[in-house]
């Protein structure tokens, strides 16, 4: 199964609280785990990836933390502000497979309130 | 860098007429990735290229999707004859060759409505 599913859908939060999105996995090939920010009538970005070789990375106001045991991972954004207002993609691929292409979970639509 | 360049940036067409969606990848990067993106299904890979041979176009919904890669800087998508439900954004991304964990550069789509 190489579902990756998200929750949830959407999510509003104010001003300088924190954001928090959930991905679970069930391909346990899965070895590396990036996150996407789409801003409207924008491609998505690559914010900030993982390999389940450590349980937290932090990038500035964004970490992710992962649970390998229960195939979880999740985007944490501390201080919101209504500039992170934006889609959100956790996304899995196996470095390993022959596949090249990552799948995606169903997206977060961010809202921070001013 | 100018990023991967798609055009048109909105198509709006009739029912049954043909639809050609344009990109231009990043110079340098390999592999090249057709997206589709709907509120009901999100991100839905299409068809992806290596080295401009389609690797994998399972993801292309019927046969009147079509995609070609006649060079390395230059890839179309054409949907013939067209349907409202192919209403959708269209992405084109591409990412350079080597490291699986290389990051997807993706244009700004095209929105495509079919009526």
């Amino acid at each position: 199964q190489q579902q990756v599913k998200q929750s949830p859908q959407s999510l509003i939060v104010q001003k300088g609280g924190i954001s928090i999105i959930n991905c679970a996995y069930e391909n346990t090939a899965f070895d590396y785990f990036p996150w996407y920010q789409q801003f409207p009538g924008k491609g998505p970005a690559l914010l900030i990836a993982i390999r389940p070789d450590v349980s937290e990375k932090k990038e500035g106001r964004f970490t992710i933390s992962f649970n390998k045991s229960a195939k979880q991972f999740s985007l944490h954004i501390m201080d919101s502000q209504p500039g992170d207002s934006a889609t959100y993609f956790c996304a899995a691929i196996s470095l390993g497979g022959s596949a090249r292409q990552l799948t995606f979970g169903s997206g977060t639509q961010l809202t921070v309130l001013p | 860098d100018a990023g991967v360049i798609q055009s048109p940036r909105h198509e709006v067409t009739e029912m049954g007429q043909e639809v050609t969606l344009r990109c231009k990848p990043i110079s340098g990067h390999d592999y090249l990735f057709w997206y589709r993106q709907t509120m009901m299904r999100g991100l839905e890979l299409l068809i992806y290229f290596n080295n401009n041979v389609p690797i994998d176009d399972s993801g292309m919904p019927e046969d009147r999707f079509s995609a070609k890669m006649p060079n390395a800087s230059f890839s179309t998508l054409k949907i013939q004859p067209s349907e409202p439900r192919d209403s959708a954004v269209y992405f084109c991304a591409s990412s350079p060759a080597g490291r699986f964990n290389s990051p997807l550069h993706f244009g700004n789509g095209t929105r495509l409505t079919v009526t």
